[in-house]
């Protein structure tokens, strides 16, 4: 059963522009998102995380919004540009339980000149 | 860099083989994670093992295991392997039991069974 289902699949997005990436997930336990990124080749690495208690959280060009009653969030790139050409995953786990990382599928992201 | 490694970063082998991936933590960390990335199945945590005993399972088929080493290295063993298991196993591990959420990724190995 998929606890977190992300989208879209593949996004492509021109420089400048702005990325979103949408999660929604179905355990209301989860108290812990994370999202990221992984370039080919190479193992995820943290991008940024948010925890149920806010809204948002921003870092530098990357944001999350979260929203607990739909139970969704996601990641907004601003300015984006060609380096951050990734695939990038929403994440989930629910904290002081067994700390099983669930992942979305990922969304491609092709960012053009 | 994570500051976890894993070695091979490449394996090929045949059906029916058996082969180890090795996994070194970050200098301190007490929590390894192995998780498998399949195109079809995408990331799938597979087992956790925290200061040398296992906490959590996930979606890990009894033809594998795995152990934590006083320490602190990993190895996952994959048995009577099958085409469907070539996939990216990625090890990561975090300082705590993982209560406070950051694992830090390896860079995977990747298996190709024929």
């Amino acid at each position: 059963q998929q606890q977190v289902k992300q989208s879209p699949q593949s996004l492509i997005v021109q420089k400048g522009g702005i990325s979103i990436i949408n999660c929604a997930y179905e355990n209301t336990a989860f108290d812990y998102f994370p999202w990221y990124q992984q370039f080919p080749g190479k193992g995820p690495a943290l991008l940024i995380a948010i925890r149920p208690d806010v809204s948002e959280k921003k870092e530098g060009r990357f944001t999350i919004s979260f929203n607990k009653s739909a139970k969704q969030f996601s990641l907004h790139i601003m300015d984006s540009q060609p380096g951050d050409s990734a695939t990038y995953f929403c994440a989930a786990l629910s904290t002081g339980t067994a700390s099983k990382l669930t992942f979305g599928t990922g969304t491609r992201l092709q960012v053009t000149l | 860099d994570s500051g976890v490694t894993q070695t091979p970063k490449h394996l090929i082998t045949a059906t029916g083989q058996r082969v180890t991936l090795r996994c070194s933590p970050r200098s301190g960390d007490l929590s390894v994670y192995w998780y498998q990335q399949s195109l079809d199945q995408g990331l799938q945590f597979l087992i956790q093992y925290y200061n040398g005993e296992e906490r959590a399972k996930g979606n890990i088929l009894e033809r594998f295991s795995a152990q934590q080493f006083p320490d602190l290295h990993s190895e996952l063993n994959l048995s009577s392997l099958e085409l469907g298991d070539s996939a990216l196993y990625f090890c990561a591990s975090s300082a705590d039991r993982g209560e406070t959420e950051t694992q830090y990724f390896g860079p995977g190995t990747r298996l190709l069974v024929l």
